[in-house]
Protein backbone atom coordinates (compact mmCIF):
# COMPACT_ATOMS: atom_id res chain seq x y z
CA UNK A 1 0.00 0.00 0.00
CA UNK A 2 0.86 3.91 -0.15
CA UNK A 3 2.11 3.72 -3.51
CA UNK A 4 2.99 6.87 -5.26
CA UNK A 5 4.09 7.06 -9.10
CA UNK A 6 5.45 9.38 -11.47
CA UNK A 7 5.25 10.15 -14.68
CA UNK A 8 7.46 10.51 -17.21
CA UNK A 9 10.14 8.75 -15.25
CA UNK A 10 12.97 11.03 -17.51
CA UNK A 11 11.46 13.45 -20.26
CA UNK A 12 14.91 15.88 -22.61
CA UNK A 13 13.02 18.90 -24.04
CA UNK A 14 14.44 21.98 -25.74
CA UNK A 15 14.77 25.13 -24.10
CA UNK A 16 11.42 27.31 -23.86
CA UNK A 17 9.05 24.70 -24.54
CA UNK A 18 6.75 23.51 -21.29
CA UNK A 19 6.81 19.89 -19.54
CA UNK A 20 4.36 18.35 -17.38
CA UNK A 21 5.03 15.77 -14.61
CA UNK A 22 2.42 13.85 -13.24
CA UNK A 23 2.36 12.56 -9.70
CA UNK A 24 -0.56 10.20 -8.47
CA UNK A 25 -1.27 7.88 -5.51
CA UNK A 26 -2.41 4.52 -6.69
CA UNK A 27 -3.90 3.13 -3.48
CA UNK A 28 -4.81 6.37 -1.58
CA UNK A 29 -6.21 9.36 -1.81
CA UNK A 30 -4.26 12.11 -1.00
CA UNK A 31 -5.21 15.71 0.57
CA UNK A 32 -1.85 17.10 0.29
CA UNK A 33 1.13 16.31 -2.42
CA UNK A 34 4.64 18.27 -2.36
CA UNK A 35 6.89 18.79 -4.87
CA UNK A 36 10.73 18.89 -4.34
CA UNK A 37 13.69 19.16 -6.33
CA UNK A 38 17.44 17.33 -6.16
CA UNK A 39 20.17 18.61 -7.47
CA UNK A 40 22.81 16.06 -7.73
CA UNK A 41 24.52 14.90 -4.49
CA UNK A 42 22.40 17.46 -2.75
CA UNK A 43 19.06 16.66 -0.59
CA UNK A 44 15.55 17.48 -1.42
CA UNK A 45 14.46 20.97 -1.58
CA UNK A 46 10.45 21.84 -1.02
CA UNK A 47 9.17 23.55 -3.47
CA UNK A 48 5.67 23.60 -3.47
CA UNK A 49 2.43 22.17 -1.27
CA UNK A 50 -0.69 21.12 -3.06
CA UNK A 51 -3.55 20.47 -1.48
CA UNK A 52 -6.81 19.03 -3.51
CA UNK A 53 -8.80 21.96 -4.72
CA UNK A 54 -7.25 24.74 -4.10
CA UNK A 55 -4.11 27.06 -5.16
CA UNK A 56 -0.43 25.63 -4.16
CA UNK A 57 1.24 27.45 -1.60
CA UNK A 58 4.87 27.96 -3.00
CA UNK A 59 8.03 28.04 -0.66
CA UNK A 60 10.33 31.43 -1.05
CA UNK A 61 11.84 31.48 -4.44
CA UNK A 62 10.17 29.65 -6.45
CA UNK A 63 8.61 31.06 -8.73
CA UNK A 64 4.56 30.71 -9.14
CA UNK A 65 4.59 31.11 -12.98
CA UNK A 66 7.02 29.41 -14.10
CA UNK A 67 6.54 25.92 -12.03
CA UNK A 68 2.57 25.13 -12.18
CA UNK A 69 0.37 23.04 -10.19
CA UNK A 70 -2.73 21.87 -10.04
CA UNK A 71 -4.08 19.73 -7.39
CA UNK A 72 -7.54 18.51 -9.48
CA UNK A 73 -8.37 15.33 -7.81
CA UNK A 74 -7.45 13.45 -4.36
CA UNK A 75 -5.19 11.23 -6.52
CA UNK A 76 -3.24 13.33 -8.99
CA UNK A 77 -1.22 16.45 -8.82
CA UNK A 78 0.56 17.73 -12.19
CA UNK A 79 4.19 19.58 -12.24
CA UNK A 80 4.33 21.85 -15.08
CA UNK A 81 7.72 23.46 -15.78
CA UNK A 82 6.77 26.56 -18.50
CA UNK A 83 9.66 27.78 -20.49
CA UNK A 84 11.80 25.58 -19.15
CA UNK A 85 15.94 26.13 -19.78
CA UNK A 86 19.03 24.19 -18.87
CA UNK A 87 19.34 25.75 -15.21
CA UNK A 88 15.75 23.78 -14.41
CA UNK A 89 17.57 20.61 -15.17
CA UNK A 90 16.84 18.52 -12.50
CA UNK A 91 15.24 15.98 -10.56
CA UNK A 92 11.86 16.55 -9.57
CA UNK A 93 9.91 14.14 -6.96
CA UNK A 94 6.80 14.48 -5.23
CA UNK A 95 5.05 13.01 -2.45
CA UNK A 96 1.52 12.42 -1.36
CA UNK A 97 -0.04 12.61 2.02
CA UNK A 98 -3.17 10.69 3.05
CA UNK A 99 -6.28 12.34 4.07
CA UNK A 100 -6.46 10.26 7.17
CA UNK A 101 -9.73 8.00 5.47
CA UNK A 102 -10.24 4.83 7.12
CA UNK A 103 -8.31 1.81 5.86
CA UNK A 104 -5.31 4.33 4.26
CA UNK A 105 -2.06 4.71 5.14
CA UNK A 106 -0.65 6.91 7.68
CA UNK A 107 -1.92 10.65 7.65
CA UNK A 108 1.82 11.41 9.53
CA UNK A 109 3.78 10.39 6.65
CA UNK A 110 5.19 11.30 2.93
CA UNK A 111 5.12 8.37 0.46
CA UNK A 112 7.50 9.50 -2.15
CA UNK A 113 7.55 9.00 -5.92
CA UNK A 114 9.89 7.55 -7.79
CA UNK A 115 10.89 11.11 -9.33
CA UNK A 116 11.29 12.44 -13.01
CA UNK A 117 14.85 13.10 -14.34
CA UNK A 118 14.37 16.75 -16.62
CA UNK A 119 17.19 17.87 -18.66
CA UNK A 120 16.44 20.98 -20.77
CA UNK A 121 18.71 21.66 -23.65
CA UNK B 1 11.52 26.31 12.57
CA UNK B 2 13.11 23.25 12.48
CA UNK B 3 16.37 21.83 11.15
CA UNK B 4 17.70 18.62 10.54
CA UNK B 5 22.21 17.86 11.36
CA UNK B 6 23.48 15.06 9.03
CA UNK B 7 26.76 14.29 10.52
CA UNK B 8 28.56 12.84 8.07
CA UNK B 9 28.28 12.82 4.10
CA UNK B 10 29.90 9.59 3.43
CA UNK B 11 30.43 6.76 5.72
CA UNK B 12 31.55 3.39 4.77
CA UNK B 13 31.48 0.45 6.43
CA UNK B 14 32.62 -3.14 6.15
CA UNK B 15 29.98 -5.99 5.06
CA UNK B 16 28.84 -7.36 8.26
CA UNK B 17 30.07 -4.28 10.49
CA UNK B 18 27.87 -2.12 12.57
CA UNK B 19 25.77 0.62 10.47
CA UNK B 20 25.57 3.92 12.71
CA UNK B 21 23.99 6.94 11.11
CA UNK B 22 23.53 10.46 13.01
CA UNK B 23 20.94 12.69 12.57
CA UNK B 24 20.65 15.51 15.34
CA UNK B 25 17.37 18.20 15.04
CA UNK B 26 15.86 21.20 16.26
CA UNK B 27 12.22 21.79 16.75
CA UNK B 28 10.53 24.31 18.58
CA UNK B 29 7.37 21.52 18.84
CA UNK B 30 7.54 17.73 19.74
CA UNK B 31 8.76 16.32 16.60
CA UNK B 32 7.90 13.89 13.93
CA UNK B 33 11.20 11.85 12.51
CA UNK B 34 11.61 10.22 9.45
CA UNK B 35 14.42 8.11 8.09
CA UNK B 36 14.28 7.26 4.21
CA UNK B 37 16.79 5.89 2.02
CA UNK B 38 17.22 6.41 -1.82
CA UNK B 39 18.83 4.61 -4.11
CA UNK B 40 20.28 6.09 -7.46
CA UNK B 41 18.10 8.10 -9.81
CA UNK B 42 14.68 6.77 -7.22
CA UNK B 43 12.62 8.39 -5.26
CA UNK B 44 12.56 8.21 -1.36
CA UNK B 45 11.52 4.76 0.46
CA UNK B 46 10.69 4.79 3.92
CA UNK B 47 13.05 3.17 6.56
CA UNK B 48 11.18 4.47 10.07
CA UNK B 49 9.32 6.55 11.65
CA UNK B 50 8.78 8.40 15.09
CA UNK B 51 5.75 9.91 16.33
CA UNK B 52 4.64 9.41 19.51
CA UNK B 53 5.28 6.75 21.88
CA UNK B 54 8.42 4.39 21.93
CA UNK B 55 11.13 6.32 21.78
CA UNK B 56 13.08 2.89 20.00
CA UNK B 57 12.05 2.31 16.65
CA UNK B 58 12.00 -0.50 14.27
CA UNK B 59 11.49 -0.13 10.47
CA UNK B 60 12.16 -2.28 7.20
CA UNK B 61 15.87 -3.97 6.53
CA UNK B 62 16.92 -4.79 9.61
CA UNK B 63 17.29 -1.08 10.69
CA UNK B 64 16.47 0.93 14.08
CA UNK B 65 16.22 4.16 15.54
CA UNK B 66 16.23 5.59 18.86
CA UNK B 67 14.70 9.14 19.68
CA UNK B 68 16.46 10.94 22.63
CA UNK B 69 15.23 14.20 23.54
CA UNK B 70 17.67 15.17 25.93
CA UNK B 71 20.37 14.73 23.13
CA UNK B 72 17.70 15.91 20.43
CA UNK B 73 19.14 12.72 18.18
CA UNK B 74 17.55 10.02 15.95
CA UNK B 75 20.39 8.10 15.05
CA UNK B 76 20.17 5.03 12.56
CA UNK B 77 21.70 2.12 12.98
CA UNK B 78 21.64 -1.54 11.38
CA UNK B 79 23.56 -4.94 13.40
CA UNK B 80 25.51 -5.61 10.50
CA UNK B 81 25.58 -4.03 7.16
CA UNK B 82 24.80 -5.84 3.72
CA UNK B 83 26.16 -5.00 0.28
CA UNK B 84 22.43 -3.74 -0.43
CA UNK B 85 22.15 -1.39 2.21
CA UNK B 86 24.75 1.16 -0.08
CA UNK B 87 22.48 4.33 -0.65
CA UNK B 88 21.85 7.42 0.20
CA UNK B 89 20.24 7.84 3.58
CA UNK B 90 17.88 11.09 4.64
CA UNK B 91 16.66 11.52 8.38
CA UNK B 92 13.79 14.08 8.14
CA UNK B 93 11.65 15.81 11.14
CA UNK B 94 8.17 16.81 10.01
CA UNK B 95 6.54 20.12 10.97
CA UNK B 96 3.84 21.45 12.97
CA UNK B 97 0.23 22.31 11.69
CA UNK B 98 -1.87 20.08 9.09
CA UNK B 99 0.87 21.03 6.12
CA UNK B 100 3.31 18.48 8.14
CA UNK B 101 5.57 19.56 5.67
CA UNK B 102 8.58 17.56 5.55
CA UNK B 103 12.82 19.21 6.56
CA UNK B 104 15.46 17.20 5.21
CA UNK B 105 19.51 16.92 6.08
CA UNK B 106 22.00 16.79 4.14
CA UNK B 107 22.08 13.28 3.48
CA UNK B 108 24.37 11.05 4.19
CA UNK B 109 25.80 8.14 1.58
CA UNK B 110 26.79 4.86 3.11
CA UNK B 111 29.32 2.48 1.44
CA UNK B 112 29.61 -1.06 1.75
CA UNK B 113 32.63 -2.42 1.24
CA UNK B 114 33.50 -6.39 1.01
Amino acid sequence: GAVVSQHPSWVICKSGTSVKIECRSLDFQATTMFWYRQFPKQSLMLMATSNEGSKATYEQGVEKDKFLINHASLTLSTLTVTSAHPEDSSFYICSARSGGLAGGPDTDTQYFGPGTRLTVL
Amino acid sequence: AQSVTQLGSHVSVSEGALVLLRCNYSSSVPPYLFWYVQYPNQGLQLLLKYTTGATLVKGINGFEAEFKKSETSFHLTKPSAHMSDAAEYFCAVSGPGSARQLTFGSGTQLTVLP
